[in-house]
């Protein structure tokens, strides 16, 4: 079966700090791998994604992940967080097939002071 | 921009009722799931939808719930049998299910609480 890890459970950074959020996923074939973002009190709204090609993507707000394949993970990275980004991350994938449901790992709670 | 709405955003029921929670897709999209997040912990699967007919489900969504694409606009969740452990908040999103994108659009949620 599919799953995803994410290993931060809490990160707390001051602002300007640089960002780095684990996520690893066990699944033997193709897939889609996704980040997506929940502000407090509001729904998942997508960060990124990745289907194939170039494995550095770069989404929105200045997130950017890369896919390294032999290492099964797609770790997120932002140069320099705001206090804005204070949200709750999740790493999701799917495999690369049409409708297929997306797993989602625990998540991680970013708290960004200013 | 095109979007998942959802309705109820809140409600409260009391153990034992069935409640029914109502999703409005994107109008092209052809697949259809629902999710749920107990406060505090993970976005879990439920089930997807494409066709008329359940095409996934995870082990949480035993016979207690069900789906239904009533008309062409609606898509639902029905839970027979509320139990304290059902409170949680319910995500309904939709895909247009081509292989090149897998991206789920996800509504604003339904809050369960059920005392």
């Amino acid at each position: 079966a599919q799953s995803v890890s994410q290993h931060n459970h809490h990160v707390i950074l001051s602002e300007a700090a640089s960002l780095e959020l684990g996520c690893n996923y066990s699944y033997g074939g193709t897939v889609n791998l996704f980040w997506y973002v929940q502000y407090p009190g509001q729904h998942l709204q997508l960060l990124l994604k990745y289907f194939s090609g170039d494995p550095l993507v770069k989404g929105i707000k200045g997130f950017e992940a890369e896919f390294i394949k032999s290492k099964f993970s797609f770790n997120l990275r932002k140069p320099s967080v705001q206090w804005s980004d204070t949200a709750e991350y999740f790493c999701a994938v799917n495999p690369n097939q049409a409708g297929t449901a997306l797993i989602f790992g625990k998540g991680t709670t970013l708290s960004v002071s200013s | 921009e095109p979007e998942v709405t959802q309705t109820p955003s809140h409600q409260v029921t009391q153990m034992g009722q069935e409640v029914i929670l109502r999703c409005v897709p994107i109008s092209n999209h052809l697949y259809f799931y629902w999710y749920r997040q107990i406060l505090g912990q993970k976005v879990e699967f439920l089930v997807s939808f494409y066709n008329n007919e359940i095409s996934e489900k995870s082990e949480i969504f035993d016979d207690q719930f069900s789906v239904e694409r009533p008309d062409g606009s609606n898509f639902t969740l029905k839970i027979r049998s509320t139990k304290l452990e059902d409170s949680a908040m319910y995500f309904c999103a939709s895909s247009s299910g081509t292989r090149s994108t897998g991206e789920l659009f996800f509504g604003e949620g339904s809050r369960l609480t059920v005392l």
